[in-house]
């Protein structure tokens, strides 16, 4: 079966510079959640879209921006990269906001030196 | 405030042994409570997801229990496999007033080591 996918796995950036990590949900589901997930911690929610409108808004820093386009994948744009936006970046997907179970997808490591 | 507690912080069983890890909640008002394994470096894997109304969820050698009087849950890994070496996370989704799912609440996990 289709799974989250995510790209790029693998991304390392100087400071200052920006990113854009993608999102390509399981086929048919509408929603899209971002978590940050630094090391030893547990996963912390960053925005969330539901057809292709922001649909909640966690701990996402300003300098973070993100969007669902019309094929429901996602975007997530960092810019002024800063070291301690090193982390996993994970990627859920659902169908619906109410209660539906999220997949996860294998998540982007981002290492900022 | 919601929170998600987790027992032990860390596990290590032989292989073929049972283990059984705890979850303690206070999220309220809650829409379902998740389990999942998280190999280190990759994305959070689902176990079992379970409503306030269901107190048992099995899912081949996972078992999770639910208690939604005393805000508790378990899993329950049955003849443990070296492939079973992961972080096992416990997640509550709160309801939102309007119904719909609101952020999920993680617990910090339990590392469970199995070793031959």
């Amino acid at each position: 079966a289709a799974g989250v996918i995510q790209s790029p796995r693998h991304l390392i950036k100087e400071k200052r510079e920006t990113a854009t990590l993608k999102c390509y949900p399981i086929p048919r589901h509408d929603t899209v959640y971002w978590y940050q997930q630094g090391p030893g911690q547990d996963p912390q929610f960053l925005i969330s879209f539901y057809e292709k409108m922001q649909s909640d808004k966690g701990s996402i820093p300003d300098r973070f921006s993100a969007q669902q386009f019309s094929d429901y994948h996602s975007e997530l744009n960092m810019s002024s990269l800063e070291l301690g936006d090193s982390a996993l970046y994970f990627c859920a997907s659902s169908y619906g906001t109410s209660g539906g179970e999220q997949f996860f997808g294998p998540g982007t490591r981002l290492t900022v030196l | 405030k919601n929170q998600v507690e987790q027992s032990p912080q860390s596990l290590i069983i032989l292989e073929g042994k049972n283990c059984t890890l705890q979850c303690n909640y206070t999220v309220s008002p809650f829409s379902n409570l998740r389990w999942y394994k998280q190999d280190t470096g990759r994305g959070p894997v689902s176990l079992t997801i379970m409503t306030f109304s269901e107190n048992t969820k099995s899912n081949g050698r996972y078992t999770a229990t639910l208690d939604a009087d005393t805000k508790q849950s378990s899993l329950h890994i049955t003849a443990s496999q070296l492939s079973d070496s992961a972080s096992y996370i416990c997640v509550v989704s709160p309801k939102n007033y309007g119904g719909s799912q609101g952020n999920l609440i993680f617990g910090k996990g339990t590392k469970l080591s199995v070793k031959p």
